[in-house]
């Protein structure tokens, strides 16, 4: 079955300090999205990319956050000078059209320090 | 916006039983609701979903509901076995671009 892959699995960081987090989507779908969930809470929204360019984005993602695809199959979130706050699990995930369930990568756990 | 709520919070059944988590929803324009299974440490996985003009789906033992009326759909795990424990997420979409989840219920079944 395809898999949503994404790097590192677990990164630790420095506050102030810039991360890249990585994803490869399911080859074949065309939406992309970055969700985030800080331990025991919900899974939040950040953004979604459509087309080579940014459809949607939730309140969480300001300027510290950008997002892009630098080829066909990466799909990248910066976030710069992190924050405590910052330290979430951050999923990718993506789907083929709408109206169906996204299929989620296995996360990276950012912890900032 | 959409919100989403879900009860319980927790969940604790004796294996063999069944199991129930109800979310509720705000806005009538959601028309697809799907569920994820988390487990510890692990990515959310789709385990099923239904769209607004389906009242009821199954899947083996697992179920959901949707009240389009009521605004309220239902995750039913029958017969569930330890390997059922997880952190299972609803969400609500109006055929947008984001999911709106609710906050989990944690589910033990114990043996």
């Amino acid at each position: 079955e395809p898999e949503v892959t994404q790097t590192p699995s677990h990164q630790v960081t420095q506050m102030g300090q810039e991360v890249i987090l990585r994803c490869v989507p399911i080859s074949n779908h065309l939406y992309f999205y970055w969700y985030r969930q800080i331990l025991g809470q919900k899974v939040e929204f950040l953004v979604s990319f459509y087309n080579n360019e940014i459809s949607e984005k939730s309140e969480i993602f300001d300027d510290q956050f950008s997002v892009e695809r630098p080829d066909g199959s990466n799909f990248t979130l910066k976030i710069r000078s992190t924050k405590l706050e910052d330290s979430a699990m951050y999923f990718c995930a993506s789907r083929a059209s709408y109206n169906y369930g996204y299929t989620f990568g296995s996360g990276t756990r950012l912890t900032v320090v | 916006g959409e919100n989403v709520e879900q009860h319980p919070s927790t969940l604790s059944v004796q294996e063999g039983d069944s199991a129930v988590i109800k979310c509720t929803y705000s806005d009538s324009a959601s028309n697809y609701f799907p569920w994820y299974k988390q487990e510890l440490g692990k990515r959310p996985q789709l385990i099923i979903d239904i769209r607004s003009n389906v009242g009821e789906k199954k899947d083996q033992r697992i179920a959901v509901t949707l009240n389009k009326t009521a605004k309220h759909f239902s995750l039913h795990i029958t017969e569930t076995q330890p390997e059922d424990s997880a952190v299972y997420f609803c969400a609500a979409s109006n055929g947008g671009n984001q999911f709106y989840f609710g906050t989990g219920t944690s589910l033990t079944v114990i043996p």
